[in-house]
């Protein structure tokens, strides 16, 4: 069975400090891996998304995550802080059979500091 | 737009009642789900489909049915409605290749009383 463990259930940061949020996930069989944002009282959007090729992948809104098979970890990133990324950003993982079991973790709640 | 669209935003029930989500996308996808979202647990799956006619339980699928007779739509349907049951509910939809992900709706938040 697949699962993922979002560390830290809330973070904040200062605008224009280092952005981490971190994800480990368990998966049996080489995962599919995502990053879903989730501004207040919207729906999820999709950051960015790991599959196959090269490990660290680009997303929107200057975010960025390296899949690391041997920490089997997939932390997002973002060098600098902006305002309007106050959100709640949630991992998630597929496995090989498919999308339609993407379990996600609990959730991190981003809170930018002026 | 395309994407996928969920009816009604907000719905208070009483407890015992029954009613349908409704889903539809535009994007013909093959995957369409049905996800609940509460505080601290993130999303859990409670059923999905792989295509029309076909779907399946989730982690969470006691008290809710689906049905599948379109690609386009994916109602969910709540049997007899009970105050565990309030949430935000959300539907989401993919292609069947592995690599695309999800597309959300804006989600349904449902209160029980």
């Amino acid at each position: 069975a697949q699962s993922v463990t979002q560390l830290g259930s809330h973070v904040s940061v200062s605008e224009g400090a280092l952005v981490l949020l971190r994800c480990n996930y368990s998966s049996s069989v080489p995962p599919y891996l995502f990053w879903y944002v989730q501004y207040p009282n919207q729906g999820l959007q999709l950051l960015l998304k790991y599959t196959t090729g090269a490990t660290l992948v680009k997303g929107i809104n200057g975010f960025e995550a390296e899949f690391k098979k041997s920490e089997t970890s997939f932390h997002l990133t973002k060098p600098s802080a902006h305002m309007s990324d106050a959100a709640e950003y949630f991992c998630a993982v597929s496995d090989l059979r498919g999308n339609e079991k993407l379990t996600f973790g609990t959730g991190t709640r981003l809170t930018i500091i002026p | 737009n395309a994407g996928v669209t969920q009816t009604p935003k907000f719905q208070v029930l009483k407890t015992g009642q029954s009613m349908t989500l409704q889903c539809a996308q535009d994007m013909n996808h093959e995957y369409m789900s049905w996800y609940r979202q509460d505080p601290g647990m993130g999303l859990r799956l409670i059923h999905y489909s792989v295509g029309a006619g076909i779907t399946d339980q989730g982690e969470v699928p006691n008290g809710y049915n689906v049905s599948r007779s379109t690609t386009e739509d994916f109602p969910l349907r709540l049997l007899s409605a009970a105050p565990s049951q309030t949430s935000v509910y959300f539907c989401a939809s993919s292609y069947r290749d592995r690599e695309s992900g999800y597309t959300f709706g804006s989600g349904t938040r449902l209160t029980v009383v």
